[in-house]
């Protein structure tokens, strides 16, 4: 099985509408993250959580808001979708800087097209 | 606020030739990352690059960092066509969240 598992794997919806995306993962990471990627620009952080209490935004939380319901779960909301909100969106998760394991391990992607 | 620069772009390449992916930063960054991305796939670590001086190899692909000029590079050996792939190096800022590159799209042709 997967160690970070997303659902749904793709959406489509209309302007207006409220998303949520929801990231799972079985590697026991306190950290986890949101980035959305989109062609030419390599992929951009929107959220990250560092704990369940810890949520911070990254470079581009405009118009996304997040949950951290529990250690293994982190979701991202787009309250009211529009069309340049249209990408592939990654979760990630990772240990502290410095440990054994020092790099995010990402999960497969979500596609999301608002029209 | 860190920004991260790769190039070239796009990279279109013959099996057996060598080339460098260029990545340089604009602001001090405790360790430099390199991901593969296939298409339609998600990320892949490659290499944690943690100190100037560092230098890394799996295969055909080394990377090293320079931190004083702010620059890794990602050097292909007699490439396959199997290295064809997006590849993104990444820095950590000071309030550790991760910057990206754009990407450089690799293609190796017979």
């Amino acid at each position: 099985d997967a160690d970070v598992t997303q659902t749904p794997r793709n959406r489509i919806t209309k302007t207006g509408k409220r998303i949520m995306l929801e990231c799972s993962q079985t590697k026991g990471h306190d950290r986890m993250y949101w980035y959305r990627q989109d062609p030419g620009l390599g992929l951009r952080l929107i959220y990250y959580s560092f704990d369940v209490k810890d949520i911070n935004k990254g470079e581009i939380s405009d118009g996304y808001s997040v949950s951290r319901q529990a250690q293994a779960k982190f979701s991202l909301s787009l309250e009211s979708a529009i069309p340049n909100q249209t990408a592939l969106y990654f979760c990630a998760t990772s240990d502290p800087p410095g440990g054994s394991t020092d790099t995010q391990y990402f999960g497969p992607g979500t596609r999301l097209t608002v029209l | 606020e860190l920004k991260v620069e790769q190039n070239p772009l796009f990279l279109s390449m013959q099996e057996g030739k060598n080339y460098t992916i260029y990545c340089n930063y604009s602001t001090t960054s405790d360790r430099l990352y390199w991901y593969r991305q296939d298409p339609g796939k998600s990320l892949e670590s490659l290499f944690v690059l943690l100190s100037n001086g560092a230098v890394k190899q799996e295969g055909r692909l080394m990377a090293s960092l320079d931190t004083k000029a702010r620059l890794s590079t990602l050097h292909i050996t007699a490439a396959v066509h199997d290295l064809s792939a997006t590849y993104f190096c990444a820095g950590l800022a000071n309030n550790n969240d991760m910057r990206f590159g754009a990407g450089t799209r690799l293609t190796v042709k017979p």
